[in-house]
């Protein structure tokens, strides 16, 4: 049952355009959300993360949008730069659950072209 | 060094065989999760350690999965007799656990990319 759902398996955006990353979750009992952002090869680490209680949140080029009514949540990358070319998960919580315990989705691979 | 060390970054071994693989957290971090990727999947939640609590098992596909953790250390998963869904990247990550003021990020490792042929 994939409770986190990342419906766009690749993205390709020019240098220095927006890139918008789309999640859609279907447990509206999560209350915390994450993007990690991952190499080949690498482990996924930690770009940014918002609680339920906010619906923006922002951090240099990066800012996640949350619209609870519609269960949704974005990541902006704006100016895209070459080095942002990774994919991108999206994770949930929920404070019930056992601490921490993330859902991902299956992941958005981003482009970002000359 | 700083980061969560995961050993051996790869391995290959023939159906039926059983493996073992090591995570070393953060030091300090009280919490350590195993989740493995599967080909093209997002990451799927394994297992979860919090201090000397009983660890959530909930996300072990099978009997044949186990994992240990020895105090705030180190943690072993092992997959016995293995099968070929069981080729996976399996990522361990830490973190500073329900003690810390608000949801901390998880630190992942590298991951042991397993091949099971």
């Amino acid at each position: 049952d994939q409770q986190v759902k990342q419906n766009s398996p690749s993205l390709s955006v020019q240098e220095g355009r927006i890139s918008i990353l789309n999640c859609d979750y279907t447990n509206s009992m999560f209350d915390y959300f994450l993007w990690y952002k991952k190499y080949p090869a690498e482990g996924p680490t930690f770009l940014i993360s918002i609680s339920s209680i906010k619906d923006k949140n922002e951090d240099g080029r990066f800012t996640v949008f949350l619209n609870k009514s519609a269960k949704h949540l974005s990541l902006h990358i704006v100016p895209s730069q070459p080095g942002d070319s990774a994919v991108y998960f999206c994770a949930a919580s929920l404070s019930t659950d056992s601490w921490g315990k993330l859902q991902f989705g299956a992941g958005t691979q981003v482009v970002v072209t000359p | 060094g700083a980061g969560v060390s995961q050993s051996p970054s790869n391995k290959v071994t023939e159906k039926g065989k059983d493996v073992e693989l090591r995570c070393d957290p953060i030091s300090g971090h009280t919490a350590l999760y195993w989740y493995r990727q599967r080909l093209g999947q997002g990451l799927e939640f394994l297992i979860y350690f919090q201090g000397n609590s009983a660890p959530d098992k909930s996300g072990l596909p099978s009997d044949r999965f186990s994992a240990e953790r020895t105090g705030e250390s180190v943690s072993t998963l092992t997959i016995q007799r293995t099968q070929q869904e069981d080729s996976a990247v399996y990522l361990c990550a830490s973190g500073r656990g329900p003690g810390s003021m608000a949801h901390q990020p998880q630190h992942f490792g590298d991951g042991t990319r397993l091949s099971i042929l």
